[in-house]
């Protein structure tokens, strides 16, 4: 059975930098079958798909248009999990933040626990 | 970019039948899913590529894919199936994943 996990600080301030990691157990992050994503949802926003990881012979990844020039998701392979970070982070950046997995046809087929995330100073 | 539009809400009796419609241009040329979530909780997968169920999701969950419209239909829905529930699919021009904006479903 597939978990992840997700670990971060529930507060960050204006500016800063937003850090989540999601460490998984039961699959690999290099499967070649899989792709890593994270997910937000807030009330103004809804659930809203940030970005991926995957690995295809050589690591790639897919962002939102929405943060594109703000965002970074990496594996860490050495520790079986991937990473999200969202740079100059505002007020409009909070939100629950999800990991998830796709395997083939399932799609956001296991989901991380979720970590309200508060920008405030 | 890519849209999907969704009802805010649907009320059903226990033991009715309700269908979820899910709108967004063609969208009958891409896969389709649909997500459950109780409050609180993560979602949950209920519906891949258009009418599949994953193992362990009950048989009342059907889900369709025409033109425009997907449509997740609950039979013989229980209190249980109170949850929001949101569309999902692939948008190929941008390489993006788009949710609809969600519909939550009472159970009177």
């Amino acid at each position: 059975q597939v978990q992840l996990q997700q670990s971060g600080p529930g507060l960050v301030k204006p500016s800063q930098t937003l850090s989540l990691t999601c460490a998984i157990s039961g699959d690999s992050v290099s499967s070649i079958s899989a792709s890593w994503s994270w997910i937000r949802q807030s009330p103004s926003r809804g659930l809203e798909w940030l970005g991926r990881t995957y690995y295809r012979s050589k690591w790639n990844s897919d962002y939102a248009l929405s943060v594109k020039s703000r965002i970074t998701i990496n594996p860490d392979t050495s520790k079986n999990q991937f990473s999200l970070q969202l740079n100059s982070v505002t007020p409009e950046d909070t939100a629950i933040y999800y990991c998830a997995r796709t395997s083939g046809w399932f799609v956001f087929d296991f989901w991380g626990q979720g970590t309200l995330v508060t920008v405030s100073s | 970019s890519y849209e999907l539009s969704q009802p805010p809400s649907v009320s059903v009796s226990p033991g009715q039948t309700t269908s979820i419609t899910c709108s967004g241009d063609k969208l009958g040329d891409r896969y389709t899913y649909w997500y459950q979530q109780r409050p609180g909780q993560s979602p949950i997968l209920v519906i891949y590529q258009d009418t599949k169920r994953p193992s362990g999701i009950p048989e009342r969950f059907s889900g369709s894919n025409s033109g425009n419209t997907a449509t997740l239909t609950i039979s013989g829905t229980q209190s249980v199936d109170e949850a929001d529930y949101y569309c999902l699919a692939w948008d190929s021009s941008t390489a993006l994943y788009v949710f609809g904006t969600g519909t939550k479903v009472t159970v009177l």
